[in-house]
C-alpha cells in the first residue's frame, strides 16, 4: 500500500527566513507521481508541482525549490525567503503506477499536511 | 478559464437525511474525482468518474456514492448521513485523456458538510 509522510505538523517562522517542509512516501512501484499542493484558509487546494518517479532533477520555481531523492523515498519543498501570504498548509501527495496501467489517473493518497505560519 | 466549481457551499444536514453535492470541473476536463477531508483523517479519496464512468473508488461505505454527466460534471450523493460524514468535500478535475499517464488535479472550494 502506498503511503505519504509529513512529520512536521506546524512550522513557525518569521517573514524572510527559509523553510523546508518535509515529505516522505512508500510505494511497491516503479513508476509513480508526486505532488505539492497548498491549502489556504479559504480551503481550495492549489497545486504547486509535479513530479514523476523517473525524473530526480531539482526544480526551482521563484522562490520554491523542490528536491526529490528516489534513494530516500524524499519528496522536500523549500521556501525560499518566505512571506507572510505563504501561510497554509502544505500537502504531499502520491499517485501510483497501478493507475497508469488501468489508464485511471486520478487516485491521489496525500500525506497528513504541515501548516505553516509566516510571522511578519 | 473558468475553475472547478462547487455547489453549495455550505450545507446542514440532520442525521439520518440524505445529501447531494454537485460539481461543475474546468472546461475541457474529463476526468473528476472526489475527496474528504477531516480533522481526523485528513484527505481521503472517494471516487473518481472519466466519461460518465466511475474508474476508482476508495474505501468508503456504500451510502456514498456518485455519479458523471455527459458535460462532465459530477454529483456525490451521501444516504443516511451519520454525524462522522461532517467534513469538506472537495472536488477535482483533471485533464485526463483516458490514454494513460497521471495529471495533476485541480480542485475546487470544497462543500462544508455539517451532520447536526
Amino acid at each position: 500500500a502506498q503511503k505519504v509522510t509529513q512529520a512536521q505538523t506546524e512550522i513557525s517562522v518569521v517573514e524572510k527566513e527559509d523553510v523546508t517542509l518535509d515529505c516522505v512516501y512508500e510505494t511497491r512501484d516503479t513508476t509513480y507521481y508526486l505532488f505539492w499542493y497548498k491549502q489556504p484558509p479559504s480551503g481550495e487546494l492549489v497545486f504547486l508541482i509535479r513530479r514523476n518517479s523517473f525524473d530526480e532533477q531539482n526544480e526551482i520555481s521563484g522562490r520554491y525549490s523542490w528536491n526529490f531523492q528516489k534513494s530516500t523515498s524524499s519528496f522536500n519543498f523549500t521556501i525560499t525567503a518566505s512571506q507572510v501570504v505563504d501561510s497554509a498548509v502544505y500537502f504531499c501527495a502520491l499517485s501510483e503506477a497501478i493507475a497508469v496501467r488501468e489508464t485511471s489517473g486520478s487516485r491521489l493518497t496525500f500525506g497528513e499536511g504541515t501548516q505553516l505560519t509566516v510571522n511578519p | 478559464k473558468a475553475g472547478v466549481t462547487q455547489t453549495p457551499r455550505y450545507l446542514i444536514k440532520t442525521r439520518g437525511q440524505q445529501v447531494t453535492l454537485s460539481c461543475s470541473p474546468i472546461s475541457g476536463h474529463r476526468s473528476v474525482s472526489w475527496y474528504q477531508q477531516t480533522p481526523g483523517q485528513g484527505l481521503q479519496f472517494l471516487f473518481e468518474y472519466f466519461s460518465e464512468t466511475q474508474r476508482n473508488k476508495g474505501n468508503f461505505p456504500g451510502r456514498f456514492s456518485g455519479r458523471q454527466f455527459s458535460n462532465s460534471r459530477s454529483e456525490m450523493n451521501v444516504s443516511t448521513l451519520e454525524l462522522g460524514d461532517s467534513a469538506l468535500y472537495l472536488c477535482a478535475s483533471s485533464l485526463d485523456s483516458g490514454g494513460g499517464g497521471i495529471y495533476e488535479q485541480y480542485f475546487g472550494p470544497g462543500t462544508r458538510l455539517t451532520v447536526t
